[in-house]
């Protein structure tokens, strides 16, 4: 079955802390997975995806085929990072199965 | 601009009455979805298209009808709110192929039925 999962509904950090969004999936094959984010008020938008490799706003996913996760880290939280972020897979029929999201929340 | 448009952006609505969202892209996409968007924040696929005169089916089982008319314009038309149908919805848009995962939303609508 092809699935994403976030084992966090929120995580709570500070300011220049540390941030790892987890995201395991279940798909057989060679998975397309992607990170998007909400930020309040604002429109869904797609952060990042694993292909191209970057690092977007400091964020950075590695894709681990062994796990089979694909882990959101960020070195140090800023407190315009809180917001909703969605870990998603692509699936065969190249549509996004979507995890339940995680909710960021960096304190000052 | 390339856009994606929701229409209404609130509706707050008595049970029983039928009711059109409306979604719009200028974006030259020919994928087109709806997402509900339930309380708690997670996301479920109810309706998809691939193009003109295709409308599948999503993961969510929906009481809610699309058509594809036209290839900007994707509406949703629930024949007869109820209650449960309480959420947000969220239209998105994508290229066709591997490029299906860079998926464009707009701004949502969140209907209310009393």
């Amino acid at each position: 079955a092809q699935r994403v999962t976030q084992p966090e509904k929120l995580l709570s950090v500070f300011k220049g802390a540390p941030v790892e969004l987890k995201c395991n999936y279940s798909y057989s094959g060679s998975p397309e997975l992607f990170w998007y984010v909400q930020y309040s008020r604002q429109r869904l938008q797609l952060l990042l995806r694993h292909i191209s490799r970057e690092s977007i706003k400091g964020f950075t996913a590695d894709l681990n085929k062994g796990e089979t996760s694909f882990h959101l880290k960020k070195p140090f939280a800023q407190e315009e990072d809180s917001a909703m972020y969605y870990c998603a897979l692509m699936d065969s029929s190249y549509k996004l199965i979507f995890g339940s999201g995680t909710r960021l929340l960096v304190r000052p | 601009e390339a856009d994606i448009y929701q229409t209404p952006r609130y509706l707050v609505i008595g049970t029983g009455k039928k009711i059109t969202l409306e979604c719009s892209q200028t974006m030259g996409h020919d994928k087109m979805y709806w997402y509900q968007q339930d309380p708690g924040m997670e996301l479920h696929l109810i309706h998809y298209s691939y193009g003109v005169n295709s409308t599948e089916k999503g993961d969510l089982s929906s009481e809610s009808t699309v058509s594809r008319i036209r290839t900007e314009h994707f509406p949703l038309t629930l024949e007869s709110a109820r209650p449960s149908h309480t959420s947000q919805y969220l239209c998105a848009s994508s290229p066709s192929g591997l490029a299906g995962g860079l998926q464009f939303f707009g701004p949502g609508t969140r209907l209310t039925v009393l």
